[in-house]
C-alpha cells in the first residue's frame, strides 16, 4: 500500500473555480509535507511546503495541514488553464527522501 | 537558463545493454538525488548524496549505481537493461541533505528498454 495516497485521481474545473486536492499519510513519522506541480514533459517543481499545522497560503494556493489526521490538502482558487497539471503530495520525515503520492491530474476548462 | 542539466533527453536502450544517465546542477547545492517515474506509479525515490558521500540508497538493484565526480555532478549508470527498467529518470538537488529544503528537479531522461 502507498505510504501516500491523494485524492481525487482526477479533477476538471472551469477557469476561475476553485480546486480541491487530498492527500493522506500511512505513515505518522512524516513531518514535512510539499506539493508539487509537474507539467508534461517536465519535472516536478514545488509549488509550497507545510510543516505546521493549520493554512498557508501562497497567492491564489492555500495548503492545510492536520498532523492528527495525516491529511493535507491543496486549495486553488481562481484556476487558470496553466493549472492544468499533475499535482504530487510528498511527504518527508528526515528532510532528504521525498515519498510522492500517486499524483492528480488537474484540468482546468477554458 | 537551465539550473540543472539532464542528458540526454530521451534513450533508447536493448536489453541486456548498459548506459549512463548524466546530471548536472549549476545552484550551487550540496545536496543530489535520483527519482524515478514509471508509468501508473509514483515518482521514487532511489539514492541521495550529499557533499559527494552517498547518504540514502532505496534501489533494491545493485544494477544502479550513482557516480559523482564533481560536487555538482550526480550521474547514474544502469547495467543489464531490463524492458521494467523503461521510466523517466528525474535528478534533483537541494541546498542541503540534512534538512527539509525545497528540491529542485530536472528535465528527466526517458529511457525505453527494448
Amino acid at each position: 500500500q502507498q505510504k501516500v495516497q491523494q485524492s481525487p485521481e482526477s479533477l476538471s474545473v472551469p477557469e476561475g473555480g476553485m480546486a480541491s486536492l487530498n492527500c493522506t499519510s500511512s505513515d505518522r513519522n512524516f513531518q514535512y509535507f510539499w506539493w508539487y506541480r509537474q507539467h508534461s514533459g517536465e519535472g516536478p517543481k514545488a509549488l509550497m511546503s507545510i510543516f505546521s499545522d493549520g493554512d498557508k497560503k501562497e497567492g491564489r494556493f492555500t495548503a492545510h495541514l492536520n498532523k492528527a489526521s495525516l491529511h493535507v490538502s491543496l486549495h486553488i482558487r481562481d484556476s487558470q488553464p496553466s493549472d492544468s497539471a499533475l499535482y504530487f503530495c510528498a511527504a518527508s520525515n528526515m528532510g532528504y527522501k521525498l515519498t510522492f503520492g500517486t499524483g492528480t491530474s488537474l484540468l482546468v476548462d477554458p | 537558463d537551465p539550473k540543472i542539466i539532464q542528458k540526454p533527453k530521451y534513450l533508447v536502450a536493448v536489453t541486456g545493454s548498459e548506459k549512463i544517465l548524466i546530471c548536472e546542477q549549476y545552484l550551487g547545492h550540496n545536496a543530489m538525488y535520483w527519482y524515478r517515474q514509471s508509468a501508473k506509479k509514483p515518482l521514487e525515490f532511489m539514492f541521495s548524496y550529499s557533499y559527494q558521500k552517498l547518504m540514502d540508497n532505496q534501489t533494491a538493484s545493485s544494477r544502479f549505481q550513482p557516480q559523482s565526480s564533481k560536487k555538482n555532478h550526480l550521474d547514474l549508470q544502469i547495467t543489464a537493461l531490463k524492458p521494467d527498467d523503461s521510466a523517466t529518470y528525474f535528478c534533483a538537488s537541494s541546498q542541503d541533505g540534512t534538512k527539509s529544503y525545497e528540491q529542485y528537479f530536472g528535465p528527466g531522461t526517458r529511457l525505453t528498454v527494448l
